[in-house]
C-alpha cells in the first residue's frame, strides 16, 4: 500500500512567521507532487504542483523536492490567518492516473 | 462558472438505496477523477475516467460502485445498495489531459457531494 505521511499537526505559527509543511512518501515512482489547501468543510484547492528536484517559488510559496530521500515539502512565507486550513500533500501514483493524499497537516496562523 | 461542478452538494439515502452523483468537468478539461473522503480520513481515489472510457479503477469498491462519463453529459458516479460505511463526501476533479507520468497535469477539485445514509 502506497503511503503519504504529514505530521498532522496543529502547527502553530504566528502571523507574519514562515509556516514550513514536510511530507514523505513510499512510491518511488511518483514524478508529480501536489500541494492542495482545504478549509474545514470545503474542497481541496491546488496552490502549488512540483515535478523536478529542488526549489519552486510562486509568490509567498516555496515547494521542495528531494526525490532521492522521497520528500516533498511547501514553505509559506509572511503567513496570514487566512493561510489557517488543512494541507494535503499529493504524490501522483507511478501510472500518473491518481494521487494519492496525505491526511494532512492543520495549520493555524494567529494574529 | 467554469469551474467542476457537482451535484447534488447534500444527499441523503436510506440504506438499500441507490445514489447517482453527477460531476461536469471544467471546460476545456476531458479526464475526471472520483476522490472520497471518509470522517477523519484522507481523500482516497477511486476511479479515473476520459469519455467513454475507464481508465484506472483500481480504487473503485469492488461491488455496489460504478462510475461512467458518456461522450454527452456528465460523469456519473453510482453506488447500488446503500450502507451507513458509504457516508462521506465524495470530490471530483478534472484535468486537461493526461500530460504522462512526468509532467501530471494538476487535477481541479468541485465542491464534493456530501452523502449522508440514514
Amino acid at each position: 500500500q502506497k503511503e503519504v505521511e504529514q505530521n498532522s499537526g496543529p502547527l502553530s505559527v504566528p502571523e507574519g512567521a514562515i509556516a514550513s509543511l514536510n511530507c514523505t512518501y513510499s512510491d518511488r515512482g511518483s514524478q508529480s507532487f501536489f500541494w492542495y489547501r482545504q478549509y474545514s468543510g470545503k474542497s481541496p484547492e491546488l496552490i502549488m504542483f512540483i515535478y523536478s528536484n529542488g526549489d519552486k517559488e510562486d509568490g509567498r510559496f516555496t515547494a521542495q523536492l528531494n526525490k532521492a530521500s522521497q520528500y516533498v515539502s511547501l514553505l509559506i512565507r509572511d503567513s496570514q490567518p487566512s493561510d489557517s486550513a488543512t494541507y494535503l500533500c499529493a504524490p501522483s501514483n507511478q501510472a500518473g492516473t491518481a494521487l494519492i493524499f496525505g491526511k494532512g497537516t492543520t495549520l493555524s496562523v494567529s494574529s | 462558472n467554469a469551474g467542476v461542478m457537482q451535484n447534488p452538494r447534500h444527499l441523503v439515502r436510506r440504506r438499500g438505496q441507490e445514489a447517482r452523483l453527477r460531476c461536469s468537468p471544467m471546460k476545456g478539461h476531458s479526464h475526471v477523477y472520483w476522490y472520497r473522503q471518509l470522517p477523519e480520513e484522507g481523500l482516497k481515489f477511486m476511479v479515473y475516467l476520459q469519455k467513454e472510457n475507464i481508465i484506472d479503477e483500481s480504487g473503485m469498491p469492488k461491488e455496489r460502485f460504478s462510475a461512467e462519463f458518456p461522450k454527452e453529459g456528465p460523469s456519473i458516479l453510482r453506488i447500488q445498495q446503500v450502507v451507513r460505511g458509504d457516508s462521506a463526501a465524495y470530490f471530483c476533479a478534472s484535468s486537461p489531459s493526461f500530460g504522462g507520468t512526468y509532467s501530471n497535469q494538476p487535477q481541479h477539485f468541485g465542491d464534493g457531494t456530501r452523502l449522508s445514509i440514514l
